[in-house]
């Protein structure tokens, strides 16, 4: 199961663009790149999820080089209710979801 | 209308008392599974049905034994509760596809388990 690394914490003010890097060297080629977002005392919720290059939603961008070892979320314009902490996960298929231990992003004013 | 739904939200109880988590999915998902969010946020897949069964089986004491009376449920039933026990439960669910894309997962609101 590939694993990956992202930062444990960040900070942003409102208004700012976000990137959260998440590093996943040993990912392989069926697997996608999924991110999550958990709000306290909620349970985590689907943000995103990409193969290659970058996907866009009303939310988030995603994206990820051509070797994909890495990804980038992007939170464009963040408000104080984006404080939650992300998660990046490899998805091989199946219905296994890894979750690591997330970056906690704190958005101020 | 929530689309998976747990009870109840909290819970305490005493050590070795044995109790259940209820959880319902009304979004015609075949898969269901269990995760336990401990202390520090670690999020563990335990179980995970899909039909009424069992793929699933994460290195999980046996006092824990998940009950699928169809696909739209999935309880959690805790035999001997142990103060390691306390933790939130999360119920989620979700299709089932084969290699290639994850389908997204929807979960419940959790269940905060204190055992005292």
């Amino acid at each position: 199961l590939a694993k990956t690394t992202q930062p444990i914490s960040m900070d942003s003010y409102e208004g700012q663009e976000v990137n959260i890097t998440c590093s996943h060297n040993n990912i392989a080629t069926n697997d996608y790149i999924t991110w999550y977002q958990q709000f306290p005392s909620q349970g985590p919720r689907f943000i995103i999820q990409g193969y290659k290059t970058k996907v866009t939603n009303e939310v988030a961008s995603l994206f990820i080089p051509a070797d994909r070892k890495s990804s980038t979320l992007s939170l464009p314009r963040v408000s104080l209710s984006d404080t939650a902490v992300y998660y990046c996960l490899v998805t091989g298929g199946g219905n296994k979801l890894t979750f690591g231990t997330g970056t906690q992003l704190k958005v101020e004013l | 209308d929530t689309a998976v739904s747990q009870t109840p939200k909290y819970l305490v109880t005493q050590m070795g008392n044995d109790k259940s988590i209820k959880c319902e999915q009304n979004l015609g998902h075949d898969t269901m599974y269990w995760y336990k969010q401990d202390s520090k946020k670690f999020l563990k897949i335990m179980f995970s049905y899909n039909n009424k069964e069992l793929i699933i089986n994460e290195t999980v004491p046996n006092r824990f034994s998940p009950k699928s009376p169809d696909k739209a449920h999935l309880n959690l039933h805790i035999n001997s509760l142990e103060l390691g026990d306390s933790a939130v439960y999360f119920c989620a669910s979700s299709r089932l596809i084969g290699t290639g894309m994850n389908t997204e997962a929807f979960f419940g609101q959790g269940t905060r388990l204190t055992v005292v």
